[in-house]
């Protein structure tokens, strides 16, 4: 159990619609990184936040965007959903310093039809 | 470009031993990460490395060498529950983004 929540756990959306996925982080934590796993692939960097600032982003279009709030709580906003989109995303949250380590939630898997 | 590589799918028996390795080329380096992931549920942090050297934890070890770009995890006295996806990760410098491998299927049989 890391204390880190995501809702929901499953989403079906059709192809061009918009979805928003939601996260909560680990208490105490201050920032939240986002991640899009597709089957049987490691899970690949999509940005992330840092005291509700973006603190870097990968290889991801600007249809992927997001929010963190005050509370460290953060959302991931997907807009015109592609068939490609389709796949679990993770929300990390850590405490930035030395270790900075990542603590996963349990994901929400889109499927996009 | 970044690359991280490990096997594919590994099999092992119960109560033995099992390395699992993970090489890397990355720009900049900060630190490499091992999780575990069982199917369907959030990847689980069991390592991490930022000298080189062996870590250990309980049955897992985890070992780097950052001048040979390369890590394993070692699993000792292997349970059927450590059936399960493991991660090599690697942090770059500049921000905590994690760049990872495809994942290690790790197969458990009586």
């Amino acid at each position: 159990e890391t204390g880190v929540t995501q809702s929901p756990t499953h989403l079906i959306k059709t192809r061009g619609q918009q979805v928003t996925l939601r996260c909560s982080s680990q208490s105490g934590h201050n920032t939240v990184s986002w991640y899009q796993q597709a089957l049987g692939q490691g899970p690949q960097f999509i940005f992330q936040y840092y005291r509700e600032e973006e603190n870097g982003r990968g290889n991801f279009p600007p249809r992927f965007s997001g929010l963190q709030f005050p509370n460290y709580s953060s959302e991931l906003n997907v807009n015109a959903l592609e068939l490609d989109d389709s796949a679990l995303y993770l929300c990390a949250s850590s405490l930035r310093g030395d270790l900075n380590i990542q603590y996963f939630g349990a994901g929400t898997r889109l499927s996009v039809l | 470009g970044q690359n991280i590589d490990q096997p594919t799918e590994m099999t092992a028996t119960e109560g033995a031993i099992v390395q699992i390795n993970c090489t890397y080329q990355t720009s900049g380096f900060n630190g490499l990460f091992w999780y575990q992931q069982h199917a369907g549920e959030a990847p689980t942090f069991l390592s991490y490395n930022v000298l080189d050297g062996l870590e250990e934890k309980g049955r897992f070890s985890s070992f780097l060498s950052r001048s040979k770009g390369y890590s394993y995890l070692l699993l000792k006295e292997l349970q059927m529950k450590d059936s399960a996806s493991y991660l090599c990760a690697v942090r770059g410098s500049g921000g905590g983004k994690l760049i990872f491998g495809q994942g290690t299927e790790l197969s458990v049989k009586p």
